[in-house]
């Protein structure tokens, strides 16, 4: 059973315009929610995490996401996207001790 | 540096053709993992060791084999490679289990099997 949906896999977008990045999960237990970014050719990196607390989470590169339990939505968003923010985002969710899920991405292009 | 390597970058084999892919962490992290990355699919886990000696599957155990002597070390082997094994793999590490931890991720191998 799809544990992660990343509904776009994938979104274009102009230089400075919003972005927003959608997932979605599956689970009838507590979750940890995770968004990593892969630049080309590079490994995954951590761009934030949930795992309590406040809802709306802050990452690095001005990236922030919202975790919304009645909606089971973990969306990621930007309001000025750059050039360099192209890359592909995976949305992640922790359903165990060691029961990870991964979306199977979503790869954001950004247009001059 | 704090990092996670691989090697090596990129491997194209034949089919039945023995091939390690190495991964090491400095990090000194208990939790380490190979995953699978597959258009479409994203990433799924193939094995993972919780500390030395420690080992166990994942989601795709099929067809691999993995090793944890050391702390820092933790070779992915793949004793007869098929087709259906070409792929992106990436090595991870983390402080302990992934439920609320970062993970580290390697470089990626690139692999193809001919």
């Amino acid at each position: 059973a799809q544990s992660v949906t990343q509904l776009d896999s994938q979104v274009p977008v102009f230089e400075e315009a919003p972005v927003e990045l959608r997932c979605n999960y599956s689970s009838s237990v507590s979750v940890y929610l995770f968004w990593y970014v892969q630049y080309p050719n590079q490994g995954l990196q951590l761009l934030l995490k949930y795992l309590s607390g406040s809802t709306l989470v802050k990452g690095i590169n001005g990236f922030e996401a919202e975790f919304n339990k009645s909606q089971t939505s973990f969306h990621l968003r930007k309001p000025s996207v750059h050039i360099s923010d192209t890359a592909e985002y995976f949305c992640a969710v922790t359903l165990g001790y060691n029961d990870m899920r991964f979306g199977a991405g979503t790869r954001l292009t950004v247009k001059p | 540096e704090a990092q996670v390597t691989q090697n090596p970058r990129y491997l194209i084999t034949v089919t039945g053709k023995k091939l390690t892919v190495t991964c090491s962490q400095n990090m000194n992290h208990e939790y380490m993992s190979w995953y699978r990355q597959d258009p479409g699919l994203g990433l799924r886990q193939i094995y993972y060791s919780m500390n030395v000696e420690v080992t166990d599957k994942g989601d795709v155990p099929e067809g691999y084999k993995v090793s944890r002597k050391e702390k820092r070390n933790f070779p992915l082997i793949l004793e007869s490679p098929s087709p259906n094994q070409t792929s992106l793999y990436f090595c991870a590490s983390s402080l302990s289990q992934p439920a609320y931890n970062e993970q580290f991720f390697g470089p990626g191998t690139r692999l193809t099997v001919l």
